[in-house]
């Protein structure tokens, strides 16, 4: 399979716990994005990297959130001191560089965290 | 960004075609028209996008309105596989280096037999 690959898919802790989690974008592609998804609601976006530089992170991404692409492959979402409102899909999602009106995004299948 | 408008749910019968419709009233000349959907339990994945003409590929088809301010995406034969949360999403022409996806709530399709 030569899709995005995530994990784990699932995920459960304890508040105040940390968490960590994986995303395997498609070989060569140099663009990586994190999006956050809540029950009912459409994802929203975290942060961008392009190849292992972090070009932008949105307000959504507190403190309390790093994210890293060493070497430009794979990356890596941390959420220190978990809250229940961290509660959700993460999703992760590559793509090659094109004219940004055009390009695709191909979307893995998600981390779903349940902070109890 | 532009903002989108799409109905919170449709249903089709299975073998039907399917309109599903978004508005965009706020467009700029410079914004692609964007759809993605997300099946149950999955990533969203891309189904197509135009700028002015309409477009057609083995998924789906899109047709714009000539003054742009909505489109409709066209599945010909709805299956049980189309079951799905459909995004309708604006892409502003950047010369910045993000170009992130900005989601709505989306159209919830519901297919049956």
């Amino acid at each position: 399979d030569t899709g995005v690959s995530q994990d784990p898919r699932h995920k459960i802790t304890k508040r105040g716990q940390n968490v960590t989690f994986r995303c395997d974008p498609i070989s060569e592609h140099n663009r990586l994005y994190w999006y956050r998804q809540t029950l009912g609601q459409g994802p929203e976006f975290l942060t961008y990297f392009q190849n292992e530089a972090q070009l932008e992170k949105s307000r959504l991404l507190s403190d309390r959130f790093s994210a890293e692409r060493p070497k430009g492959s794979f990356s890596t979402l941390e959420i220190q001191r978990t809250e229940q409102g961290d509660s959700a899909m993460y999703l992760c999602a590559s793509s090659t560089r094109q004219g940004a009106t055009q390009e695709t995004q191909y979307f893995g299948p998600g981390t779903r965290l349940l902070v109890l | 960004d532009a903002k989108t408008t799409q109905p919170n749910s449709m249903e089709s019968n299975e073998e039907e075609p399917v309109h599903l419709p978004c508005n965009h009233s706020t467009i700029s000349g410079t914004d692609y028209i964007h759809w993605y959907r997300q099946l149950p339990s999955q990533g969203p994945e891309y189904v197509i996008h135009g700028l002015t003409s309409n477009v057609n590929n083995r998924m789906a088809s899109l047709a714009i309105a000539e003054d742009r301010k909505s489109s409709t995406l066209i599945l010909h034969r709805a299956t049980l596989r189309d079951a799905a949360v459909y995004y309708c999403i604006l892409r502003a022409l950047s010369t910045g280096t993000a170009s992130k996806l900005t989601f709505g709530t989306g159209t919830r399709l519901q297919v049956t037999l």
